[in-house]
């Protein structure tokens, strides 16, 4: 998988609770994304990375925040958890502008 | 996983038939794209690009075609085997910023 590690792989925590998951890649590209995907809507990008402390959002980031401290690490955060954010998220990886996107094994999340 | 090929437009093809996918994509400023092809249970793997300078790229068993006017990609596998069942989405990627926007995708179900 590209060298991407996405964690925790699989967890559950309540509604109102913070939530973070964590991507680390060991391949030194410089773009890393955060996707969600649910039934009927495929893939929906949240938010993105070009660079260590350069962020910008996708088409689904209320709700989410984000942070690239390090070119291997992204993290994203749910600052207080909802139904509505049960989901299975995707962390992608690519090198530069107009190369592929690698994806990591994705996390389920459940909130209850 | 298992709720991935929910409520997806499915292709049912016999083995060893061709299997043509199509997706159509909105943003007209969008010059990179990507086939990716998502198995139960994992994230997606790419399968072969196309940038908007071309018309058709051939791979192993697959070709992309692009029609620029109309805004359609397709992906064509030949001989299609067991192993290709899965879940097909296309992704688009605009200018200049590096973001991948999925369409919704195709379950290819194929039959021994």
């Amino acid at each position: 998988d590209a060298g991407i590690t996405q964690s925790p792989r699989h967890k559950v925590t309540e509604t109102g609770t913070p939530v973070t998951l964590r991507c680390h890649q060991t391949e030194n590209h410089r773009y890393m994304y955060w996707y969600r995907q649910d039934p009927g809507h495929g893939l929906r990008l949240i938010h993105y990375s070009y660079g260590v402390k350069d962020t910008d959002k996708g088409e689904v980031s209320d709700g989410y925040s984000v942070s690239r401290s390090k070119t291997e690490d992204f993290l994203l955060t749910l600052e207080s958890a909802t139904s509505s954010q049960t989901s299975v998220y995707f962390c992608a990886i690519s090198a530069q502008i107009n190369t592929e996107a690698f994806f990591g094994q994705g996390t389920r999340l459940t909130v209850v | 996983g298992e709720s991935v090929g929910l409520h997806l437009p499915t292709l049912s093809v016999q083995e060893g038939d061709n299997s043509i996918i199509n997706c159509a994509y909105s943003n007209s400023a969008s010059d990179y794209f990507i086939w990716y092809k998502q198995e139960s249970g994992k994230g997606p793997q790419f399968i072969i690009d196309i940038r908007s300078n071309m018309d058709k790229r051939q791979g192993q068993r697959v070709t992309v075609l692009l029609n620029k006017t109309v805004k359609h990609l397709s992906l064509q596998i030949a001989a299609t085997q067991p192993g290709d069942s899965a879940v097909y989405f296309c992704a688009e990627n605009e200018r200049n910023f590096n973001k991948f926007y999925f369409g919704s995708g195709t379950k290819l179900n194929v039959k021994p």
